[in-house]
């Protein structure tokens, strides 16, 4: 059974730095295509990175610069380090998987970014 | 820069069909393949339509996609709906840049 598990998530300060992790099952990481996608409280879902298979990455232009998108291999593991992190960087975070097309998604971790 | 504009909200009675509509900027949407996503209060995405009208298995035939080119749009409609259909609706393509686009969603209500 495909099984995508964030953790990370928490509270921190303006300016701070956090890694989110996704931890998959049932699939192979460094074989799928891996996105992040956030969705703000009370607001809709937002693109936020993207590793293919060969190991590029892409981000979108409001994390661009601040945000890297990793994978461990060995752990199985999708990665998301957040640096600079603003206000507006408060969201759910949630990992997904494409699968033959379709889309697998985790049940995401919550950042709360605040003084 | 690409975007995808939906309604709102819409509402229909159980049993009724009722349509999503999901409008590209700019381009034509016919070029990369849409996807939608439903989420119900307080729970992640999950993918009910996938490469334009493709279900995932488990997502009954009740929900349906397609494409319009005249109109440059996709669509979802679900039929027989259920109240267990009431969630909020994301349309999901992507731009010139192969990045992910997401329209605003859309609130169902069934009442």
């Amino acid at each position: 059974e495909v099984q995508l598990v964030e953790s990370g998530g928490g509270l921190i300060q303006p300016g701070g730095s956090l890694r989110l992790s996704c931890a998959a099952s049932g699939f192979t990481v460094s074989s799928n295509y891996m996105s992040w996608v956030r969705q703000a409280p009370g607001k809709g879902l937002e693109w936020v990175s993207v590793i293919y298979t060969g190991g590029s990455t892409y981000y979108a232009d409001s994390v661009k610069g601040r945000f890297t998108i990793s994978r461990d291999n060995s752990k199985n593991t999708l990665y998301l380090q957040m640096n600079s992190l603003r206000a507006e960087d408060t969201a759910v975070y949630y990992c997904a998987r494409r699968n033959s097309g379709s889309y697998d998604w985790g049940q995401g971790t919550l950042v709360t970014v605040s003084s | 820069n690409f975007m995808l504009t939906q309604p709102h909200s819409v509402s229909e009675s159980p049993g009724k069909t009722v349509t999503i509509s999901c409008t590209g900027s700019s381009g034509s949407i016919a070029i990369n393949y849409v996807q939608w996503y439903q989420q119900r209060p307080g729970s992640a995405p999950a993918t009910v339509i996938y490469e334009d009208n493709q279900r995932p298995s488990g997502v009954p035939d009740r929900f349906s996609g397609s494409i319009d080119s005249s109109s440059n749009s996709a669509s979802l409609t679900i039929s027989g709906l259920k109240t267990e259909d009431e969630a909020d609706y994301y349309c999901q393509s992507f731009d010139s840049s192969n990045h992910w686009v997401f329209g605003g969603g859309t609130k169902l209500t069934v009442l």
